[in-house]
């Protein structure tokens, strides 16, 4: 596609109910990446996909946060028993190598957790 | 951990004034630094990528970059009230890993 595209643009759901969020890169992006952005604060790096490599998930917050990539194309984050805490826009970015190199970011999903 | 600091407190500049933001890192082994301009309710875009220490200027742009005393900046000249966003100081420490800072909000006063 022209750019990283993600939905839903906006998510309210009630605390302790699952969400799935959707990431579809730029074609031809093998680097795929998700961060969370509280409200005032920087990125947090979450999950990074290379390919079909081990993906490194050493920036989830919680076991009840879980990403699947599958190849080089959409990924999913999906977020488990949701808590208030998890509130935040979340924020995919693909780049053509690594994090090293120009990162294309999607809108974003507002999640908000009532 | 991996640091990145940015100034707080938003930035308020007259417009064609110059706008200066700075962003000092804890990592010295750092080699890639790259400053991302987000408006409000949008996402991140790349403005100005640096790797060497010195200055570098992209039109208004300028980034500056000290890696002995780590920090980097950006200089806004001619400021308009199109760069009014948050600005993101963002450091690559190697392993795929992108480090932000915060951000520093500027707000260009007509």
């Amino acid at each position: 596609g022209a750019g990283v595209s993600q939905s839903p643009s906006n998510k309210v759901t009630e605390k302790g109910k699952d969400v799935e969020l959707r990431c579809d890169p730029i074609s031809g992006h093998t680097a795929l990446y998700w961060y969370r952005q509280r409200l005032g604060q920087g990125l947090e790096f979450l999950i990074y996909f290379q390919g079909n490599s081990a993906p490194d998930k050493s920036g989830l917050p919680s076991d009840r946060f879980s990403a699947e990539r599958t190849g080089e194309s959409v990924s999913t984050l999906t977020i488990q028993r949701t808590q208030q805490e998890d509130s935040a826009v979340y924020l995919c970015a693909s780049s053509r190598g690594t994090a090293n190199e120009k990162l294309f970011f999607g809108s974003g999903t507002q999640l908000s957790v009532l | 951990q991996k640091e990145v600091e940015q100034n707080s407190g938003p930035l308020s500049v007259p417009e064609g004034a110059i706008a200066s933001l700075n962003c000092t890192y804890s990592d010295r082994g750092s080699q890639s630094f790259f400053w991302y301009r987000q408006y409000s309710g949008k996402s991140p875009e790349l403005i100005m990528s640096i790797y060497s220490n010195g200055d570098k200027e992209d039109g208004r742009f300028t980034a500056q970059l000290n890696k002995a005393s780590q920090y980097v900046s950006l200089l806004i000249r001619d400021s308009q009230p199109s760069d009014s966003a948050t600005y993101l100081c963002a450091v690559y420490y190697g392993n795929n890993r992108l480090a932000f800072g915060k951000g520093n909000q500027v707000v260009v006063i007509p």
